[in-house]
């Protein structure tokens, strides 16, 4: 069955840098557009990015461009979230998300991962 | 940005009743909707895409309904497991973009 693993939340400072992973298991990675969205403490879902299949195209967030960057390893099924010039705002559970399309579309959020937590404070 | 907007924000309903969710979308999505439900500390599953196609496993009580900018998930007699918060989202424009949640209560 789908999995999706995500790996790389910790603490950092403001202004500070992290990484993200989502280890990808039970479907054909190279075939999914991914996402990552997060959620605030108590807050709603807050759609990141968005990486085609084959990289060929990157969405994001207004408030993440030039901040984030979403990237993929199709050869390990793994999708990458860098991060930098990180502030308190950024304090979430990041999730990792496979979208329903299978090919160069985008639909609806099919699986989620259990997400990672990331607390930007001093 | 295409705004999502959820009504109401918290619905208390007794086991066994009808909930009506509602959700606005500031400009037409056209059947670009999806309904995801959230428990406490879990990830949200997703329930109901296209408008009214229902997720793998996701009972015959959700339901859901609408098009252009006016949706609407209903579930038709609330199970305990159904007390959660639900969200909608479009998936026809960038940014994708959720509504701010409903909560369904025990009332």
């Amino acid at each position: 069955q789908v999995q999706l693993v995500e790996s790389g939340g910790g603490v950092v400072q403001p202004g500070g840098s992290l990484r993200l992973a989502c280890a990808a298991s039970g479907f054909t990675f190279s075939g999914y557009g991914m996402h990552w969205v997060r959620q605030a403490p108590g807050k709603g879902l807050d759609w990141v990015a968005f990486i085609r299949y084959d990289e060929s195209d990157k969405y994001y967030a207004e408030s993440m461009k030039g901040r984030f960057t979403i990237s993929r390893d199709n050869s390990k099924n793994t999708l990458y979230l860098q991060m930098s010039s990180l502030r308190a705002e950024d304090t979430a559970v990041y999730y990792c998300v496979r979208d329903e399309y299978y090919g160069s579309g985008s639909a609806y959020f099919a699986y989620w991962g259990q997400g990672t937590l990331v607390t930007v404070s001093s | 940005e295409i705004v999502m907007t959820q009504s109401p924000a918290t619905l208390s309903v007794s086991p066994g009743e009808r909930a009506t969710l509602s959700c606005r979308a500031s400009q037409s999505v056209s059947s670009n909707l999806a309904w995801y439900q959230q428990k406490p500390g879990q990830a949200p599953r997703l329930l109901i895409y296209g408008v009214f196609t229902r997720a793998t496993g996701i009972p015959a009580r959700f339901s859901g309904s609408g098009s252009g900018t006016e949706f609407t998930l209903t579930i038709s007699s609330l199970q305990s497991e159904d007390f959660a918060v639900y969200y909608c989202q479009q998936y026809n424009n960038w940014p994708r973009t959720f509504g701010q949640g409903t909560k369904v209560e025990i009332k």
